[in-house]
C-alpha cells in the first residue's frame, strides 16, 4: 500500500542554519511528490512537486528537495533559515488521483 | 490567482445537531476534497468528488455526509454532530490527474 513517512515530528533549527526534512514514501512506480507548508491557522500551500526529469525541485522561498528512488526518499533542503520558516510541512505521494499524507514536520527556528 | 474559500471560519454545535461547513472554488478545478485535521493524524480525507453531482467516501467518511451541486460549491454535512467531530476541516480543489491540490483556509468546529 501506497504511504509517506515523515520520521520527524519536530525540528529545531537556528536562524541562518541549514534544514533538511525528511520523507520516505511506499508507492508502486513512479511517484508524483509534494511538499506542503502550513503556517500557523492558515491552509497549506504548496511549496514544491516533482513529476519527471530533473530530480532536484526548486520550489518558493529558496526551498528545494530532492528525488532519490533508490532511497524512495524526497527530503526537503533549505540552505538559510529564517524565522518566517517557522511552519509544518507535509510531503504527500500522488495515488489514484488522490493525495497520500505524511503526518508533517513542525519546524521551529531558535533566534 | 486559485482561490477556495471556507465558510463558516469558526462554528460551535451542540451534540446532535445538524452542521453544514461550505466550500467554493474559482479555479474552475474538477476535483474537491474535504479533510480533517486533528494534531497525531495529519491529514485525512473524509470525501471528495470529481464533479458536479458527484461524492465519493475517502478514508473516514462514517458520520459525514457531502453534497457537489455544482462545479464551484462542494459542503460537508454532520446530520447528528458528535464531540469526535471536533476538528479543522479542510476544503481542497484540484485538477485530478497532475495531484495539485489548493487549500482552503479551514473551518475550526467544535461539538459540546
Amino acid at each position: 500500500a501506497q504511504s509517506v513517512t515523515q520520521p520527524d515530528a519536530r525540528v529545531t533549527v537556528s536562524e541562518g542554519a541549514s534544514l533538511q526534512l525528511r520523507c520516505k514514501y511506499s508507492y508502486s512506480g513512479t511517484p508524483y511528490l509534494f511538499w506542503y507548508v502550513q503556517y500557523p491557522r492558515q491552509g497549506l500551500q504548496l511549496l514544491l512537486k516533482y513529476y519527471s526529469g530533473d530530480p532536484v525541485v526548486q520550489g518558493v522561498n529558496g526551498f528545494e528537495a530532492e528525488f532519490i528512488k533508490s532511497n524512495s526518499s524526497f527530503h526537503l533542503r533549505k540552505a538559510s533559515v529564517h524565522w518566517s520558516d517557522s511552519a509544518v510541512y507535509f510531503c504527500a505521494v500522488g495515488s489514484n488521483y488522490q493525495l497520500i499524507w505524511g503526518s508533517g514536520t513542525k519546524l521551529i527556528i531558535k533566534p | 490567482e486559485a482561490a477556495v474559500t471556507q465558510s463558516p471560519r469558526n462554528k460551535v454545535a451542540v451534540t446532535g445537531g445538524k452542521v453544514t461547513l461550505s466550500c467554493n472554488q474559482t479555479n474552475n478545478h474538477n476535483n474537491m476534497y474535504w479533510y480533517r485535521q486533528d494534531t497525531g493524524h495529519g491529514l485525512r480525507l473524509i470525501h471528495y468528488s470529481y464533479g458536479a453531482g458527484s461524492t465519493e467516501k475517502g478514508d473516514i467518511p462514517d458520520g459525514y455526509k457531502a453534497s457537489r451541486p455544482s462545479q464551484e460549491n462542494f459542503s460537508l454535512i454532520l446530520e447528528l454532530a458528535t464531540p469526535s467531530q471536533t476538528s479543522v476541516y479542510f476544503c481542497a480543489s484540484g485538477t485530478g490527474g497532475a495531484y495539485e491540490q489548493y487549500f482552503g483556509p479551514g473551518t475550526r468546529l467544535t461539538v459540546l
